[in-house]
């Protein structure tokens, strides 16, 4: 099990810039989610992805979020502008095991100032 | 209306005792899965212990185990023999429906601090 790689572990921002983070999940599995966890709160489902496509974005920020996932396998979610509000870590996660647990990446903490 | 509601902010307990963490559910769906993660300061979620609605035992992994009341919709996490390295933030979540949806519903969480 090689586990979710994420990058970069942290990203300081001013508002208004752009930033992406990267996400490398398990070999072979098909569902990746990006969650947005505010400090204090639990995670927040932003985008889910069956191989290539688009399963769940209801809760994306069309406007300024974006995100992507080429060939199945890499993802990347970019903001673009930042807000002071999106500070927060943001979680790359896919399913793992027969219980339908999530394995989740370090995550990457953004913070805009 | 909340789906999981953790009722206790932040709790603090002394190292070798016994802790439960409060986790209440709301659901309509007869299929559901309820999970408890922890995260440490560093920010990884970990998945800690899984309980399926038609579980008939309450689940455990090795010091954690959940219990799990089902009329009372409640899937409590226990740990036994409190750790430091135990202190973290502990999430409860559900899966409503088939597996397949994999989506998971997630409550505020509570910080957990363990006292020498």
């Amino acid at each position: 099990e090689a586990g979710v790689a994420q990058s970069p572990r942290y990203k300081i921002i001013e508002k208004r810039q752009s930033v992406a983070f990267w996400c490398n999940p398990i070999s072979g599995h098909a569902t990746l989610y990006w969650y947005q966890q505010i400090l204090g709160q639990g995670p927040k489902l932003l985008i889910q992805f069956q191989n290539n496509g688009v399963v769940d974005d209801s809760q994306l920020p069309k406007d300024r979020f974006s995100a992507e996932r080429l060939k199945g396998v890499d993802s990347t979610l970019k903001i673009q502008p930042a807000k002071l509000e999106d500070s927060a870590v943001y979680l790359c996660a896919t399913p793992g095991g027969g219980t339908g647990e999530l394995f989740f990446g370090e995550g990457s903490r953004l913070t805009v100032l | 209306a909340q789906k999981i509601t953790q009722t206790q902010p932040g709790m603090f307990v002394q190292e070798k005792e016994a802790v439960t963490l409060d986790c209440t559910y709301d659901t309509s769906d007869p299929s559901y899965g309820l999970f408890w993660y922890k995260q440490p300061s560093s920010g990884e979620m970990i998945f800690l212990i899984y309980q399926g609605s038609y579980d008939q035992q309450n689940a455990t992994e090795g010091r954690y185990s959940l219990n799990f009341q089902k009329a009372r919709k409640s899937a409590n996490l226990v740990i036994s023999a409190s750790q430091l390295g135990d202190s973290a933030m502990y999430f409860c979540a559900m899966r409503e429906g088939f597996l397949s949806n994999y989506q998971l519903i997630w409550g505020a969480g509570t910080k957990l601090i363990i006292k020498p």
